[in-house]
């Protein structure tokens, strides 16, 4: 199957910090990549789709100006937690579709656990 | 609108079959199925696409009931690996977003 990578896998930082995640696609392009959050033994909820080349689409009750996403390229997607607190601790993954073979599966990347001192 | 998945959980002994099943209130154009591990990121297993169609996966195999807006995910014969968390993603319309179902915890045992 398609391969997304992300980046940092784990990330440990102070009170006030922000953090950037980096979600690529490999061998695949996508204009359009999706940012979940998980808690403990919880679903994927998702936060935001990133699209290619325009602003992100938020998903209610998500703070756009603290989850700063960018979609510079059809290969990358970057999500920034702004002045992180500690309920912003979570593992946040990445995913996008492969439209390639035409049927659109959804790939994820390994994701990324964040923890905020 | 979130499917719902049943059952939440299910231990198994190795080499026995189980059931997962995802229903949603909705009518449906595919059901993603994936298996996340602890810790881990969710692994796709395979898409359904309406139609009705049935698929396989060495020993785990899937249906969807697209009348009855619903999606079953067979496990026969399971292993130790088969153990996680199994998600269904739903998905409306062709290129829009899935919802994830809350998942099923297998725990197969020895």
């Amino acid at each position: 199957g398609a391969v997304v990578s992300q980046h940092p896998s784990r990330v440990i930082c102070k009170s006030g910090t922000s953090v950037k995640i980096e979600c690529r696609s490999l061998d695949f392009q996508a204009t359009t990549m999706f940012w979940y959050r998980q808690f403990p033994k919880k679903s994927l909820m998702l936060m935001a789709t990133s699209n290619e080349g325009s602003k992100a689409t938020y998903e209610q009750g998500v703070e756009k100006d603290k989850f700063l996403i960018n979609h510079a390229s059809l290969t990358l997607s970057t999500l920034t937690v702004t002045s992180a607190h500690p309920e912003d601790s979570s593992f946040y993954i990445c995913s996008a579709r492969d439209f390639g073979g035409g049927v659109g599966e959804q790939f994820f990347g390994p994701g990324t656990r964040l923890t905020v001192l | 609108q979130q499917p719902v998945q049943s059952p939440q959980a299910v231990i198994l002994r190795e080499g026995e079959d189980a059931v997962i099943n995802c229903s949603s209130s909705k009518a449906l154009y595919s059901v993603h199925w994936y298996r996340q591990k602890h810790g881990e990121a969710p692994v796709f297993l395979m898409i359904l696409l309406k139609g009705g169609e049935q698929k396989g996966h060495e020993k785990i195999s899937a249906s969807f009931n697209e009348k009855k807006q619903q999606s079953s995910l067979y496990l026969t014969a399971s292993q130790l690996s088969y153990s996680g968390t199994y998600f269904c993603g739903t998905e409306i319309t062709s290129g829009s977003r899935l919802t994830f179902g809350e998942g099923t915890q297998l725990t197969v045992n020895p």
